[in-house]
C-alpha cells in the first residue's frame, strides 16, 4: 500500500505566475482534500474532491482551483500568484462513505512566491 | 465563524505528562481529531473522538466533552521524539474537511 505523494517538493515562482501542484492519493481512497499551511500556523482547508467533483470549499478565492482524476489523483492550480500564497500546500486522502475519519497527509509542496 | 483555541507552546522534561487543551466554536461538529507534525513533516493522525469520554492509544489519550465544546490530548511518559507541533481539528462529517487549530508546539527537554 503506497502512501500519499506530492510533487514537486519545492517550487519558486514569481508574483503573477501560475502554478500546478500534484497529489497521488493513498491506494483505495476516493477523496482528496487540499490545505494551505503558512509558517507557524495550522493547515487551512482549501477544497475537497470526491469522485471527481468538488465537495466543499474553504475561504479561498476562485484563482485557487482543482481537479481530481479517475485514478483519484489530484491537482491544485493557483493563478495570478501573490506573495501571500507562499506556504506549504498539503493534500490529504481519505475514504468517504465508511466510518473512517482519518485523513492521510502527503509531505507537502513548499511554494515560495517572490 | 469557526475557531479552535489551543496553547501556542508547552515545554516539559522527558518522562513528564503534558495536557494540550482545545476549545472550539464551529457551525457543525462530527468529531475532534488530533494530529502531530514534526518540523518539515506531514501531519500524522493521533486520535479521534466523536463521543464524550476518553480514548486511549498507547502513551497518548484524548478526551472530548461535546457539551463544553472542549477536548484535550494527553501525552504521557514524554520522549524526546515527541517534540513536535500538535493540532486539534474539528470535522463536520465523516471524511469531510478539517478545521484546524493554530497548533501547540511541544518542546521536550532532557
Amino acid at each position: 500500500e503506497t502512501g500519499v505523494t506530492q510533487s514537486p517538493t519545492h517550487l519558486i515562482k514569481t508574483r503573477g505566475q501560475q502554478v500546478t501542484l500534484r497529489c497521488s492519493s493513498q491506494s483505495g481512497h476516493n477523496t482528496v482534500s487540499w490545505y494551505q499551511q503558512a509558517l507557524g500556523q495550522g493547515p487551512q482547508f482549501i477544497f475537497q474532491y470526491y469522485r471527481e467533483e468538488e465537495n466543499g470549499r474553504g475561504n479561498f478565492p476562485p484563482r485557487f482551483s482543482g481537479l481530481q482524476f479517475p485514478n483519484y489523483s489530484s491537482e491544485l492550480n493557483v493563478n495570478a500568484l501573490e506573495l501571500d500564497d507562499s506556504a506549504l500546500y498539503l493534500c490529504a486522502s481519505s475514504l468517504v462513505g465508511t466510518s473512517s475519519y482519518e485523513q492521510y497527509f502527503g509531505p507537502g509542496t513548499r511554494l515560495t512566491v517572490t | 465563524g469557526q475557531s479552535l483555541e489551543q496553547p501556542s507552546e508547552v515545554t516539559a522534561v522527558e518522562g513528564a505528562i503534558v495536557q494540550i487543551n482545545c476549545t472550539y466554536q464551529t457551525s457543525g461538529f462530527y468529531g475532534l481529531s488530533w494530529y502531530q507534525q514534526h518540523d518539515g513533516g506531514a501531519p500524522t493522525f493521533l486520535s479521534y473522538n466523536a463521543l464524550d469520554g476518553l480514548e486511549e492509544t498507547g502513551r497518548f489519550s484524548s478526551f472530548l466533552s461535546r457539551s463544553d465544546s472542549y477536548g484535550y490530548l494527553l501525552l504521557q511518559e514524554l520522549q524526546m521524539k515527541d517534540s513536535a507541533s500538535y493540532f486539534c481539528a474539528v470535522s463536520e462529517a465523516a471524511g469531510n474537511k478539517l478545521t484546524f487549530g493554530g497548533g501547540t508546539r511541544v518542546l521536550v527537554k532532557p
